[in-house]
């Protein structure tokens, strides 16, 4: 089955500093990489998404880049508010849209 | 509000008790997934039913049984409940169709066994 694993675990940034994320997975098959920002008492809420036919997606101030090759994607954060901490999650998924998570980067932007 | 909503947000119960968790969407997504986080925030889906049918079945102990009346909802219940259950449970659904598959969960359940 698929195994993703996220780096790294805890991440403090100044604000208006750039955050970076990265995961890594294991089938070669997946081919929806969806991330997800989980805030205390709530649900993850998905905030970007990238398919394999595509190496980068931009929205703003948060991007994602896929390296199929080398089987990793990252999310990228700049300029980051007070309101980016949070905890986020990255997934793989490849068949019947089963998600396979990541451990979660819990991100702390410092005033 | 276009939403997934789930009742309740918080159940505490002991163990050995029998509970249920329901779950609506009005996304008019044709897929609902259950998912379990547990106290290390680690995320692993458990459940989906596309149109009312199961497709995704992990291995999950046959005391959880989801139920899926109509696209819109669907329900976990677990029987005999066992202290490793207490977990926080999300509800999600989606298109099952892989170019708009994107996943939208619900706020999710608290379940504390005692």
């Amino acid at each position: 089955g698929e195994n993703v694993e996220q780096h790294p675990s805890t991440l403090s940034v100044q604000e208006g500093d750039s955050a970076v994320i990265k995961c890594t997975y294991s089938d070669s098959a997946s081919n929806y990489f969806p991330w997800y920002k989980q805030e205390l008492g709530k649900g993850p809420q998905l905030i970007i998404d990238i398919r394999s036919n595509v190496g980068e997606k931009k929205d703003q101030r948060i991007a994602v880049t896929l390296n199929k090759t080398a089987k990793h994607f990252s999310l990228h954060i700049t300029e980051t508010q007070p309101e980016d901490s949070a905890v986020y999650f990255c997934a793989a998924s490849w068949y019947g849209n089963k998600l396979t998570f990541g451990g979660g980067t819990r991100v702390l932007v410092k005033p | 509000d276009t939403a997934v909503s789930q009742t309740p947000k918080y159940l505490v119960t002991q163990m050995g008790n029998d509970k249920s968790i329901k779950c609506e969407q009005n996304l008019g997504h044709d897929t609902m997934y259950w998912y379990k986080q547990d106290s290390k925030k680690f995320l692993k889906i458990m459940f989906s039913y596309n149109n009312k049918e199961l497709i995704i079945n992990e291995t999950v102990p046959n005391r959880f049984s989801p139920k899926s009346p109509d696209k819109a909802h669907l329900n976990l219940h677990i029987n005999s409940l066992e202290l490793g259950d207490s977990a926080v449970y999300f509800c999600a659904s989606s298109h099952l169709e892989e170019s708009r598959n994107e996943q939208y969960f619900g706020p999710g359940t608290r379940l504390t066994v005692t």
